[in-house]
């Protein structure tokens, strides 16, 4: 059973637009979670991270919402680029044991010019 | 300028021969660990190790091995693959929460 569930395979956005990337999570000792993008042929890589203590983290365009209650977090992009077109993974780990990430499937986003 | 680098970045191999994939990071980080990244599974943890010497299981740690002798270098072992190790393999390390990841190494096993 997957314990971080990214349930929009892939996403549509016009270029300027806002995009939304959803994330849940059913592990309620995770605390702390991040969004990594994901070029093609490419590794991973850090965008933007959240600890359980806030409900909002803001770099820029990204900014990511936690909702711990709902058990629910959201990546938000304004505006969107084409150059933000890439496979978008949540992960989510304990601070107690930060070794143990635990990653969701991913949402492709395509953001159209 | 740091960087994850992963050897070779393509493979096809035959079911049962053994194969290494390398790992090496140039940035000092005690934590690294390895993923395969699978359709609709996404990055799923096989290895990881906290330091030199110790190593632990991830969540898919069934067929494959791993070593860390020395702080820069991860290899990942695959003593007899089969074909249901067809993926793509992830090496990553981090010093906080914030991992960098390797280019990827596609591993076709036939």
């Amino acid at each position: 059973d997957q314990q971080v569930k990214q349930n929009s395979p892939s996403l549509s956005v016009q270029e300027g637009r806002i995009s939304i990337l959803n994330c849940d999570y059913t592990n309620s000792m995770f605390d702390y979670f991040l969004w990594y993008k994901k070029y093609p042929a490419e590794g991973p890589t850090f965008l933007i991270s959240i600890s359980s203590i806030k409900d909002k983290n803001e770099d820029g365009r990204f900014t990511v919402f936690l909702n711990k209650s709902a058990k629910h977090l959201s990546l938000h992009i304004v505006p969107s680029q084409p150059g933000d077109s890439a496979v978008y993974f949540c992960a989510a780990s304990a601070l107690t044991s930060y070794d143990k990430v635990i990653f969701g499937p991913g949402t492709s986003l395509s953001v159209i010019p | 300028e740091a960087q994850v680098t992963q050897n070779p970045r393509y493979l096809i191999t035959v079911t049962g021969k053994k194969l290494t994939v390398t790992c090496s990071q140039n940035m000092n980080h005690e934590y690294m660990s390895w993923y395969r990244q699978d359709p609709g599974l996404g990055l799923r943890q096989i290895y990881y190790s906290m330091n030199v010497e110790v190593t632990d299981k991830g969540d898919v740690p069934e067929g494959y091995k791993v070593s860390r002798k020395e702080k820069r270098n991860f290899p990942l072992i695959l003593e007899s693959p089969s074909p249901n190790q067809t993926s793509l393999y992830f090496c990553a390390s981090k010093t906080g929460a914030e991992a960098f990841f390797g280019q990827g190494t596609r591993l076709t096993v036939v």
